[in-house]
């Protein structure tokens, strides 16, 4: 069974640091991107870019480059995403999914909340 | 970037219904739009993948058609667990693979 698990949520204050995970199973976590989704409290979701686990690859939605970053650690079936300096309005649900290039995301993980407040 | 407008933004149906929810790319996407439910505090549940296919497991209820730069997504019969928030995305363009602002199905 494919499955996406991601990390609980976080609870941070402005100009921490963060890193949340998402970890695959069920398949050969190397042969399938993994897409990161960003969703603010009642909007819709926002695809913030991906990684190809096999070789790294990394592609970032223009407007988001920069204020985050995405890796993975092929070796334990995860991929990562991390911020340096959190700030208030970064308060979102994030979530990762599974695709293929120029294909929908067909599994997805649970999401992890994270809250940035002072 | 290429923008994907969904109308309704919000619709009003009753059970047994049949509903159409429409999607207009900013340019041509050819068949490379999905279609996705999301209930509250859940994850986007793929429905719909290349425009037209049914991804495994979606009740057959669930169709869409289009390409180009218009699609559809039409639920026949609508059942109470259908009553959820619907989002178009288009994977045509990498890495932004944008979304629509979604369609918000209420019960009537």
């Amino acid at each position: 069974e494919v499955q996406l698990v991601q990390s609980g949520a976080e609870v941070k204050k402005p100009g921490e640091s963060l890193k949340i995970s998402c970890k695959g199973s069920g398949y050969t976590f190397t042969t399938y991107w993994i897409g990161w989704v960003r969703q603010m409290p009642g909007k819709g979701p926002e695809w913030m870019g991906m990684i190809y686990p096999g070789d790294s690859d990394t592609r970032y939605s223009p407007s988001l480059q920069g204020q985050v970053t995405m890796s993975v650690d092929k070796s334990i079936s995860t991929a990562y995403l991390q911020w340096s300096s959190l700030k208030a309005s970064d308060t979102a649900m994030y979530y990762c999914a599974r695709h293929q290039l120029g294909a929908a995301g067909d599994y997805w993980g649970q999401g992890t909340l994270v809250t940035v407040s002072s | 970037d290429i923008q994907l407008t969904q109308s309704p933004s919000s619709l009003s149906a009753s059970v047994g219904d049949r509903v159409t929810i429409t999607c207009r790319a900013s340019q041509s996407i050819e068949s490379y739009l999905n279609w996705y439910q999301q209930r509250p505090g859940k994850a986007p549940n793929l429905l719909i993948y290349a425009a037209t296919r049914l991804h495994s497991g979606v009740p057959s209820r669930f169709s869409g058609t289009g390409s180009g730069t218009d699609f559809t997504l039409t639920i026949l019969a609508l059942q109470p667990e259908d009553f959820a928030t619907y989002y178009c995305q288009q994977s045509y363009s990498s890495p932004l693979y944008t979304f629509g602002q979604g369609t918000r199905l209420e019960i009537k």
